[in-house]
C-alpha cells in the first residue's frame, strides 16, 4: 500500500510570493491534514480537511489556505510569504473516523524563504 | 498555551536497557494519544496508541501507560537498540486535530 507522497520535497521561494504544496493520501483515507514543524516551535496543525470540507483549523493566519478534491487529494496554498514561514510541512492523512486510527505521514515539503 | 508537554529534550540510554520517555498533557478532553518516531528528513511514523479509557498498551518492544488522574502518559522500549535512535513525539487528539509536544531525542549507544 503506497503512502502518504508530498511533492515537492524542497522549495525556495522569496519574500511575498505565494506557494502550493500537494499531498496525496493513503489510498481510502478520507481525511487529510497539514502540519507545519519549525525548529522553535515544533509540530503544530494547520487544517484538516475530511471529504472535501474543513473540519479543524490551527491557529494560523488567513495567508495559509487549504482545499481537498473529491480523490481526497489535498493541496495547501501559503501567500504573502514571510521568512518565517520557513519550515517542514508535513502532511497525514487518516480514515478519519474518530476510532484513534493514526494519522500516517508524508516526508514533507521542506519550505525556505529568503 | 501548551497543551502537551515533553519536560526531557534528549536522552541517552545504553543498548539493551530500558528506554523511558514522558510526556504530560493539561486537556482531559484529549480521547487518544499517540506516539511518533522521526529520523531527520522523513515524517513521523507511528509508534503506538493508546485509549482515554485504557491504562496500558503493549506492542513487541513498546509499551505506552496512561495515568489519567496525573495526566501524564510515558513510552517504555526494552530492550533499546541502536535502530530506536530517533526523536520521538507524543501526540494528543482530539477529534482528528493532533496536538504535539516538542520531541525528545533519544540516542541508544552501544
Amino acid at each position: 500500500k503506497a503512502g502518504v507522497t508530498q511533492t515537492p520535497r524542497y522549495l525556495i521561494k522569496t519574500r511575498g510570493q505565494q506557494v502550493t504544496l500537494s499531498c496525496s493520501p493513503i489510498s481510502g483515507h478520507r481525511s487529510v491534514s497539514w502540519y507545519q514543524q519549525t525548529p522553535g516551535q515544533g509540530l503544530q496543525f494547520l487544517f484538516e480537511y475530511f471529504s472535501e470540507t474543513q473540519r479543524n483549523k490551527g491557529n494560523f493566519p488567513g495567508r495559509f489556505s487549504g482545499r481537498q478534491f473529491s480523490n481526497s487529494r489535498s493541496e495547501m496554498n501559503v501567500s504573502t510569504l514571510e521568512l518565517g514561514d520557513s519550515a517542514l510541512y508535513l502532511c497525514a492523512s487518516s480514515q478519519g473516523t474518530g476510532d484513534g486510527q493514526p494519522q500516517h505521514f508524508g516526508d514533507g515539503t521542506r519550505l525556505s524563504i529568503l | 498555551d501548551q497543551q502537551v508537554k515533553q519536560n526531557s529534550p534528549s536522552l541517552s540510554v545504553q543498548e539493551g536497557r530500558i528506554s523511558i520517555l514522558n510526556c504530560d498533557y493539561t486537556n482531559s478532553m484529549f480521547d487518544y494519544f499517540l506516539w511518533y518516531k522521526k529520523y531527520p528528513a522523513e515524517g513521523p511514523t507511528f509508534l503506538i496508541s493508546i485509549s482515554s479509557i485504557k491504562d496500558k498498551n503493549e506492542d513487541g518492544r513498546f509499551t505506552v501507560f496512561l495515568n489519567k488522574s496525573a495526566k501524564h502518559l510515558s513510552l517504555h522500549i526494552v530492550p533499546s537498540q541502536p535502530g530506536d535512535s530517533a526523536v520521538y513525539f507524543c501526540a494528543a487528539k482530539n477529534t482528528d486535530k493532533l496536538i504535539f509536544g516538542t520531541g525528545t531525542r533519544l540516542q541508544v549507544f552501544p
